[in-house]
């Protein structure tokens, strides 16, 4: 059973556009929500990261969209760039457990 | 600048074999994890360790073992592998201490991955 659902599980965007992601979750005990961004090749690596007491965090082109009530938080690439092509991961953390429980990615694909 | 490093990027092992999976991470990070990951799945976590000689089970523990004699090195063991184990693995690591405990206690730092195929 995932504990987080994501979708959609790949994305076309061309470049300038907005790539919208989102993911959703049940249990009330996660106290920490980040996305990580992996190139091919390569390990993930954190992008960016929300706690439940806000509702929206930007860092640059990223934002991520938090909603509490619905238990659904999202994340916005604005202007979308060929080089923001990756597999992009939410996850969500539980801090009694120490572990973090990922969605099932999403491959983006920014056309030029 | 911090590294996960894992032994092998490509492995190719047959059914049955004992496969020794190795990872060091040079950040003196008390945790380290092993996850797979599997297209349409994400990343699931099969073991973890919190300190020296400790381990413990995540969500897909079977087939699977660890040992962590060091701290910088965290082993996955496939005791006997099997074709449903091909797939990418994943180390990572991270630290509990730390002031600004949002990017130290809960950022994990991965590896590059190893790609195993069980034939």
């Amino acid at each position: 059973q995932q504990q987080v659902k994501q979708s959609p599980q790949s994305l076309i965007v061309q470049k300038g556009g907005i790539s919208i992601i989102n993911c959703a979750y049940e249990n009330t005990a996660f106290d920490y929500f980040p996305w990580y961004q992996q190139f091919p090749g390569k390990g993930p690596a954190l992008l960016i990261a929300i706690r439940p007491d806000v509702s929206e965090k930007k860092e640059g082109r990223f934002t991520i969209s938090f909603n509490k009530s619905a238990k659904q938080f999202s994340l916005h690439i604005m202007d979308s760039q060929p080089g923001d092509s990756a597999t992009y991961f939410c996850a969500a953390h539980r801090v009694d457990f120490n572990k973090f429980y990922f969605g099932s990615g999403t491959k983006l694909n920014v056309k030029p | 600048d911090v590294k996960v490093t894992q032994s092998s990027r490509y492995l190719v092992k047959r059914t049955g074999e004992k496969v020794f999976l190795e990872c060091v991470q040079d950040m003196d990070h008390e945790n380290m994890f092993w996850y797979r990951q599997d297209p349409g799945l994400g990343l699931r976590l099969i073991y973890f360790s919190y300190d020296v000689k400790m381990k413990e089970k995540g969500d897909i523990p079977e087939g699977y073992s660890v040992s962590r004699e060091k701290k910088e090195r965290f082993s996955l063991i496939l005791e006997s592998a099997s074709t449903n184990q091909t797939s990418m693995y994943l180390c990572a690591s991270s630290s509990p201490q730390g002031t600004d405990y949002l990017a130290t206690n809960e950022k994990l730092f991965f590896g590059s991955g190893t790609q195993l195929s069980v034939l």
